[in-house]
């Protein structure tokens, strides 16, 4: 079955980095489109990112542009974020998501990983 | 990039029937039949439970149903049962972007 599990979660300063990862397994990596989406605490879900089943493509919620990457690691099934400059808004929990085939849906989700920007 | 309309929350009595309402504009849910929904109950991750407007993944019970018209996407339970309470969210392929609703929690009385 299809599992995603986020890890890299923890507290930071503000306008220091971390950087998320999302190890994937039982599904073609290579095959799917992944996403991240945050909730913060109390809050309902806010897309982050996604990039496309080659990597070719990568869009970003205008919150977070410029100061968040997305990437992907075909060769060892991991999915990333690298976090630029957080700040307190930043904080929530990161969910990976996997689309389905036609791209357009997020079918599958991780358990989240939280991410506090604190001082 | 404003985030789709729902309502703060619904609710119903076991057995009855609610609706989630969830608005966007033509060039989020009336641009594109890509509209789903997401069940989440408190400390876990979300669940599909519609795609493609009105389509119910294998396992999702045949009481929940999609369905869009215009710019505005529905949800609607049939038959509620308690285990139905939770936050529902919609969400939307709107191109470049994707587009989640603010949530609506759905209270069994």
């Amino acid at each position: 079955q299809v599992q995603l599990v986020e890890s890299g979660g923890g507290v930071v300063q503000p306008g220091r980095s971390l950087r998320l990862s999302c190890a994937a397994s039982g599904f073609i990596f290579s095959n799917y489109a992944l996403h991240w989406v945050r909730q913060a605490p109390g809050k309902g879900l806010e897309w982050v990112t996604v990039i496309s089943f080659d990597g070719s493509i990568k869009y970003y919620a205008d919150s977070v542009k410029g100061r968040f990457t997305i990437s992907r690691d075909d060769s060892k099934n991991t999915l990333s974020l690298q976090m630029e400059g957080l700040r307190a808004e930043d904080t929530a929990v990161y969910y990976c998501a996997r689309a389905d085939r036609g791209g357009m849906t997020i079918e599958h989700w991780g358990q989240g990983t939280l991410v506090t920007v604190s001082s | 990039q404003s985030g789709l309309t729902q309502p703060p929350s619904v609710s119903g009595s076991p057995g009855q029937s609610v609706t989630i309402s969830c608005t966007g504009t033509s060039s989020d849910v009336g641009g594109y039949n890509f509209v789903s929904w997401y069940q989440q109950h408190p400390g876990k991750a979300p669940k599909l439970m519609i795609f493609g407007v009105s389509q119910r993944p294998s396992g999702v019970p045949g009481r929940f149903s999609g369905s869009k018209s215009g710019n505005t996407a529905s949800l609607t339970i049939s038959g509620l049962q308690a285990e139905d309470e939770a936050d529902y969210y919609c969400c939307s392929f709107a191109g470049s972007n994707t587009l989640f609703g603010g949530g609506t929690k759905v209270t069994v009385l």
